[in-house]
């Protein structure tokens, strides 16, 4: 039982390139949500899903795109970089998408856009 | 708005001495607080749920409370590998649903020496 993995672990970009970064999980939940992680700001909501086939907007949403692939999938696609989207990415997932259920988060993507 | 703030920003201890973080909040009719702990390089790791005031968690060395304005993390007689950042959480109130979306604290960065 792997929890939630993410690919790749790391990754550097140069300005205008693009890249998908690509979550799983085997928990059977419902829920996958994109979060990244800055100095100073914490942890910011990019996009969730609360079931499969929705998707909608968190805090910081633009700059980016996401696709529920299936339950066990969640993808998050810059398509144009920007040096401003460095930053560690974390997916998580829940058992519901209400906020009584706790989210388990996947290991990261460090990601570099110079 | 939602607001999630924790102090201290950090935390030296020695091996042995207790203490507690502190984790306040302005959300308008609590769902849930969440606990989590992060290492260096790695994800949130889920520690706690607490639901209503009053109410206690523990987990070894790890001791949660919550008040109808804050909660709090107890930490007995830590030890160095009790070193890591923690980090508390609210859903977020959209619309009288929360749809699981959390509000992240800014962390506490706990350092236990030997």
């Amino acid at each position: 039982n792997a929890g939630v993995t993410q690919t790749p672990k790391f990754q550097v970009l140069k300005t205008g390139q693009s890249m998908t970064l690509q979550c799983a999980q085997d928990m059977n939940h419902n829920s996958m949500y994109w979060y990244r992680q800055d100095p100073g700001m914490g942890l910011r909501l990019i996009y969730y899903s609360a079931s499969e086939g929705t998707t909608d907007k968190g805090e910081v949403p633009n700059g980016y795109n996401v696709s529920r692939l299936n339950k066990r999938e969640f993808s998050l696609r810059l398509e144009s970089a920007a040096p401003s989207q460095t930053s560690v990415y974390f997916c998580a997932s829940s058992e519901g998408p209400w906020g009584n259920y706790e989210q388990y988060f996947g290991p990261g993507t460090r990601l570099t856009v110079t | 708005e939602d607001q999630v703030t924790q102090s201290p920003e950090a935390l030296r201890l020695q091996e042995g001495e207790s203490s507690s973080l502190n984790c306040s909040y302005t959300v308008s009719g609590l769902r849930g607080l969440f606990w989590y702990r992060q290492d260096p390089g790695k994800g949130p790791e889920f520690l706690f749920t607490l639901y209503s005031a009053g109410e206690e968690k523990e987990k070894e060395r790890l001791k949660a409370t919550l008040t109808k304005k804050e909660s709090f993390l107890h930490i007995t007689a830590p030890k160095p590998e009790d070193s890591a950042t923690y980090l508390c959480a609210v859903p977020f109130e959209a619309g009288g649903t929360s749809y699981g979306k959390l509000t992240f604290g800014q962390g506490t960065i706990l350092t236990v020496h030997p």
